[in-house]
């Protein structure tokens, strides 16, 4: 019954590795998030796409790629992986972006890169 | 660029006490004020949202009080409770923009028995 789930929960890596981070929900809704949240908590948005398109680009390396096969998935690809990098990756998703529609989040899933 | 300040960044209260954790904005353009509570291991998750054209609202024990002249928001938590022992953030957004939510950078709030 998880509404957004994310798959791996944990990963560990070694710089210079690519990995993949999957999103699914089954909420219905047609926009996806990701977030970074770094070792102080602080929340960043990386990524949102409505209806599988880009809406939101922010400044963000771009050896972090996001890809959505449909309204359902958000999947995040990392090339080449930074000790930076190392952080807890939240999938989010909402029914658009109005005020009646909060995001709903994952679980996260912790990267680190060692 | 941090759109949202947040204070303080760790509270400690016991419990039955009230904890107040205050937010400040700039952008006058926002127009959806989130909390969001978060457990350890676990994503943030909604805990109540305003919009500026009240100054309060209130569910069960939590009520956000708003400020539109001052761009100050607080949440109010009433007989604090250890399990309300997690971390809060506020958030703000321009709904139907494009513009994601900015959150803020969070407080950790720890209620002691």
């Amino acid at each position: 019954d998880t509404a957004v789930s994310q798959t791996p929960k944990y990963l560990v890596t070694q710089m210079g590795n690519d990995k993949s981070i999957k999103c699914e929900q089954n909420l219905g809704h047609d926009t996806m998030y990701w977030y970074k949240q770094d070792s102080k908590k602080f929340l960043k948005i990386m990524f949102s796409y409505n209806n599988k398109e880009l809406i939101i680009n922010e400044t963000v390396p771009n050896r972090f790629s996001p890809k959505s096969p449909d309204k359902a998935h958000l999947n995040l690809h990392i090339n080449s992986l930074e000790l930076g990098d190392s952080a807890v990756y939240f999938c989010a998703s909402s029914m658009g972006q109005g005020a009646g529609s909060p995001l709903h989040f994952g679980n996260g899933t912790r990267l680190t890169v060692t | 660029q941090q759109q949202v300040k947040q204070s303080p960044q760790s509270l400690i209260v016991q419990k039955g006490g009230i904890s107040i954790i205050n937010c400040a904005y700039e952008n006058t353009a926002f127009d959806y004020f989130p909390w969001y509570q978060q457990f350890p291991g676990k994503g943030p998750a909604l805990l109540i949202a305003i919009r500026p054209d009240v100054s309060e609202k209130k569910e069960g024990r939590f009520t956000i009080s708003f400020n539109k002249s001052a761009k100050q928001f607080s949440l109010h938590i009433m007989d604090s409770q250890p399990g309300d022992s997690a971390t809060y953030f506020c958030a703000a957004r321009v709904t139907n923009s494009g513009y994601a939510l900015n959150f803020g950078k969070g407080t950790s709030l720890l209620v002691t028995p």
